[in-house]
């Protein structure tokens, strides 16, 4: 079953403490993407990669990292220094960027709050 | 920041009836996508359109694009209660493939 997968659903997060989404994906896609989502509001982009080992910042990086160590795994660690966390954060995945391929395939989201 | 401002914010139609929503866009872009989401789950892909392009159909979806106004519009046509659901576009630029939404239209069919 080929597809994107977000875990955990739900993460909660402690103040100070850093916490880590994971987004793995096995149809084997080049280009893969984080976005935050508020209540009601639509999608902002933190970071992208379009190949292994290398990644851009989105419109919101601060208080993100990520790595791309792997073509199927794009991690996305939420740290200390993003004070306000709580939001929906989504992850996509684009195969190679040529014409036919340019539509994203999403995860189901993980929901993270602060305690 | 957004790329793309969608109006309205919210629409709620009668079963039956079109429904019309619109997005305009900051930068020059490669392509515009449309995508739908329910609630409290990932986006799905309706339809997209080349710079290129005006117009472009696919069942009762209906997607135009103005590139002189940076401006799209996304019409469903006889629309279900099934329809209902958060619509956003999406536009693509760059040679990195930067994928940027708009704010989203929250459409409500009602039976």
């Amino acid at each position: 079953d080929g597809g994107i997968t977000q875990s955990p659903k739900y993460l909660f997060r402690k103040e100070g403490q850093n916490v880590t989404l994971s987004c793995e994906q096995n149809l084997n896609h080049d280009a893969m993407y984080w976005y935050r989502q508020d209540p009601g509001q639509g999608l902002r982009l933190i970071y992208y990669s379009q190949i292994v080992n290398d990644f851009q910042k989105g419109d919101i990086a601060e208080g993100y990292s990520v790595s791309r160590e792997k073509k199927e795994s794009f991690p996305l660690t939420v740290t200390s220094a993003q004070k306000n966390p709580t939001a929906f954060y989504l992850c996509a995945s684009r195969d190679r960027p040529v014409v036919g391929n340019e539509k994203l395939f999403f995860g189901s989201g993980t929901q993270l709050s602060v305690l | 920041s957004q790329q793309g401002e969608e109006d309205p914010q919210a629409l709620s139609i009668q079963e039956g009836e079109n429904a019309t929503m619109n997005c305009s866009y900051k930068t020059s872009i490669n392509n515009l996508q449309w995508y739908r989401q329910n609630s409290g789950r990932g986006l799905v892909h309706l339809i997209l359109i080349r710079s290129n392009e005006r117009e472009k159909h696919s069942g009762r979806l209906r997607v135009t694009l103005d590139t002189s106004k940076k401006s799209s519009s996304l019409l469903i046509t006889a629309s279900r209660a099934a329809d209902t659901a958060s619509y956003f576009c999406a536009t693509v630029s760059g040679g990195y493939q930067k994928v940027t939404f708009g704010t989203g239209t929250k459409l409500q069919v009602i039976p």
